[in-house]
């Protein structure tokens, strides 16, 4: 089946130590997205991905930074985790953006906590 | 500005109840795209219907069927018959078509069902 896919399902890490959270696909779909979720929250998009273009949100700390080495995979840097960046982490895919009216799919998530 | 309100922060029903989830929604554009999503306790979104503007066909999925009605602007979800693997968060979002925002979801707070036997 076609999918989303996240790993790890959880992670922990220490304060100040980097991290870095994956997103593979077998979707094709030109588009990813990473989401923050925290606990009874919308998610807020940090980041996506049009092909190889990059789009960071204005008010994604820089402490997180992305890579898409392909079309299939996208990974999300921590540089220097804070004990606010504990939250979900989700991965969404989508073949066009959301302005043209694009569903989104989604991985199961990554639960960081940070100790 | 674009705004997505879902009033209903929680809903509690007892199994075989109908539920509505409201979900009103403010924009300028006349070009946009209405979606709902679930998210189980498990955390993945799963989608679940998107709409555009120009179709206010309402839309039946089984149990599940959509109202929108661009006149009051809400895109409302109903649950037929509710079962207890209906309980989630569910979201409903919004996204616009013109060029300076055209990446972006704009998403209400959620409602938490719960559907109890």
């Amino acid at each position: 089946d076609a999918m989303v896919i996240q790993n790890p399902r959880y992670q922990v890490t220490q304060f100040g130590k980097p991290v870095t959270l994956s997103c593979s696909q077998t979707l094709n779909h030109n588009v990813m997205y990473w989401y923050q979720q925290k606990s009874s929250q919308a998610p807020k998009l940090l980041f996506h991905y049009y092909d190889k273009d990059f789009n960071n949100e204005a008010d994604t700390p820089d402490n997180f930074q992305s890579r898409r080495p392909n079309t299939s995979f996208c990974f999300l840097d921590i540089r220097s985790p804070g004990l606010g960046d504990a939250a979900m982490y989700l991965c969404a895919t989508s073949r066009i953006l959301a302005g043209g009216g694009g569903e989104q799919f989604f991985g199961p998530g990554t639960r960081l906590t940070v100790l | 500005a674009q705004k997505v309100t879902q009033a209903q922060t929680e809903i509690s029903v007892v199994e075989k109840e109908d539920v509505t989830l409201d979900c009103v929604y403010e924009t300028r554009d006349t070009t946009y795209y209405l979606f709902w999503y679930k998210q189980p306790p498990s955390g993945e979104l799963v989608f679940l219907i998107r709409r555009n503007s120009f179709d206010e066909q309402n839309e039946i999925s089984g149990r599940y069927s959509w109202n929108f009605q661009k006149s009051t602007s809400s895109f409302n979800f109903t649950i037929t018959a509710s079962q207890v693997v209906d309980s989630a968060v569910y979201f409903c979002a919004l996204s616009e078509a013109d060029a300076g925002n055209n990446r972006k979801l704009i998403w209400g707070l959620g409602t938490s069902l719960a559907v109890n036997p």
